[in-house]
């Protein structure tokens, strides 16, 4: 079967740094995604891999091995507003988006 | 402004009421897709659709049914809701689906007592 791994919850500290581990098992892989969901509202767009290595957008970065499956979420000078899911989502071979159940990220300042 | 506007937002219903959440999207987008969101199971796919009259089911469509007459609206269906429907959902559109970035509606919270 299909399977997304991440952890259920993480806690950091205001401006510290914070890593969001997904590991993954698809048939076939066609990109890898990171979603933002703070509590009640839509999951927002952060980042996409589909080549090895790093991306960066300002505070976040995104880093995808496609040979180990496994994906990380970096988040730097953390905000109390990155209090929220974290979700990571593989596309598949037909281009079906397999979801992991979320980290829930608590920032503490 | 680009949006997926899904409605209503809160909706408490009578189990076997029949009911129908809107979804509709201004970016001409051609695939449109229903997700139902539960507490430690992530995103679940419930239909999708990549154009007009052409739907699919996804991994948990029993219970549900869907249509897409217009390419800008794609209706979620529960004919008869049953306790086990309630649930966040989210409806959610994309150039193609072979496309990134999925744009996401503001969700449906929904009660079936």
């Amino acid at each position: 079967g299909q399977n997304i791994d991440q952890p259920t919850e993480m806690t950091a500290t205001e401006g510290a740094i914070v890593q969001i581990n997904c590991t993954y098992q698809t048939s076939g892989f066609n990109g890898l995604f990171w979603y933002q969901q703070h509590a009640g509202e839509a999951p927002t767009f952060l980042s996409y891999n589909v080549l090895d290595g790093l991306e960066e957008k300002g505070r976040f970065s995104s880093f995808l091995s496609r040979s180990k499956g496994y994906s990380y979420l970096l988040l730097k000078e953390l905000q109390m507003k990155d209090s929220a899911s974290y979700l990571c989502a593989v596309k598949d071979s037909n281009y079906q988006l397999i979801w992991g159940a979320g980290t829930k990220l608590i920032i503490k300042p | 402004e680009a949006q997926v506007t899904q409605n209503p937002r809160y909706l408490i219903t009578v189990t076997g009421k029949k009911l129908t959440v809107t979804c509709s999207q201004n970016m001409n987008h051609e695939y449109m897709s229903w997700y139902r969101q539960d507490p430690g199971l992530g995103l679940r796919q419930i239909y999708y659709s990549m154009n007009v009259e052409v739907t699919d089911k996804g991994d948990v469509p029993e219970g549900y049914k869907v249509s897409r007459k217009e390419k800008r609206n794609f209706p979620l269906i529960l004919e008869s809701p049953s306790p086990n429907q309630t649930s966040l959902y989210f409806c959610a559109s994309s150039p193609g689906q072979e496309s990134y970035g999925y744009t996401f509606g503001s969700g449906t919270r929904l009660t079936v007592v």
